[in-house]
């Protein structure tokens, strides 16, 4: 099975600030990462997909990029709406393994 | 609009048996893949299994491979998952997800609610 790890777990950032989340295959995924938001008692949200591109209807202040075994998921200025926990997950092979979350809280 | 409502969780004794189905709305539901994806309280997201649009290809978890059963009604716009041999280690939130592999960039873009399975004694 392919392992996902994401870094940090968790992260204290200000309203404004920018917000880099990254997300490490233990193979070559090529481009199939996606990047997922979940607020407390509430499903997934899909935000980006195939690493770069961005879900319909989701806001451009998300932002994905890389290839390989190295991705990273960016907020360009974070809003009070994006504290949440972000998960990684690969859709290179079966079983679809996800990361173990990154919490992204108020600072 | 896309619909999935998960229903059929609940609390059942370690060993026992559930089913939980999902209804699907707002899509051409025969044509995509489903899935069914797990969250233990306050834990990650743990992917279970998926169906292929016609019902031929099917893929578990090895943690719950032998156990679960995952099928679907085209006809009824309805994803199924039966659970038997219940451990306490299955206690989660369920959700249904839709598979989208549009330009062979697979996701799961829609996620029903959840539904919570309880296994204790």
């Amino acid at each position: 099975d392919i392992q996902m790890t994401q870094s940090p777990s968790s992260l204290s950032a200000s309203v404004g600030d920018r917000v880099t989340v990254t997300c490490r295959a233990s193979q070559n995924i090529r481009s199939n990462l996606n990047w997922y938001q979940q607020k407390p008692g509430r499903a997934p949200n899909l935000l980006i997909y195939a690493a770069s591109s961005l879900q319909s209807g989701v806001t451009s202040r998300f932002s994905g990029s890389g290839s390989g075994t190295d991705f990273t998921l960016t907020i360009s200025s974070l809003q009070p709406e994006d504290f949440a926990t972000y998960y990684c997950q690969q859709s290179h092979t079966t079983p679809r393994t996800f990361g173990q979350g990154t919490t992204v809280e108020i600072k | 609009q896309v619909q999935l409502v998960e229903s059929g969780g609940g609390l059942v004794k370690p060993g026992g048996s559930l089913r939980l189905s999902c209804a699907a709305s707002g899509f051409t539901f025969s044509n995509y893949y489903m899935n069914w994806i797990r969250q233990a309280p306050g834990k990650g997201l743990e992917w279970v299994s998926y169906i292929s649009s016609s019902g031929i290809s099917i893929y578990y978890a090895d943690s719950v491979k032998g156990r679960f059963t995952i099928s679907r009604d085209n006809a009824k716009n309805s994803l199924y998952l039966e659970m038997n041999s219940l451990r306490a280690e299955d206690t989660a939130v369920y959700y249904c997800a839709r598979d989208n592999g549009y330009d062979s960039a697979w996701r799961f873009d829609y996620w029903g609610q959840g539904t919570l399975v309880t296994v204790s004694s």
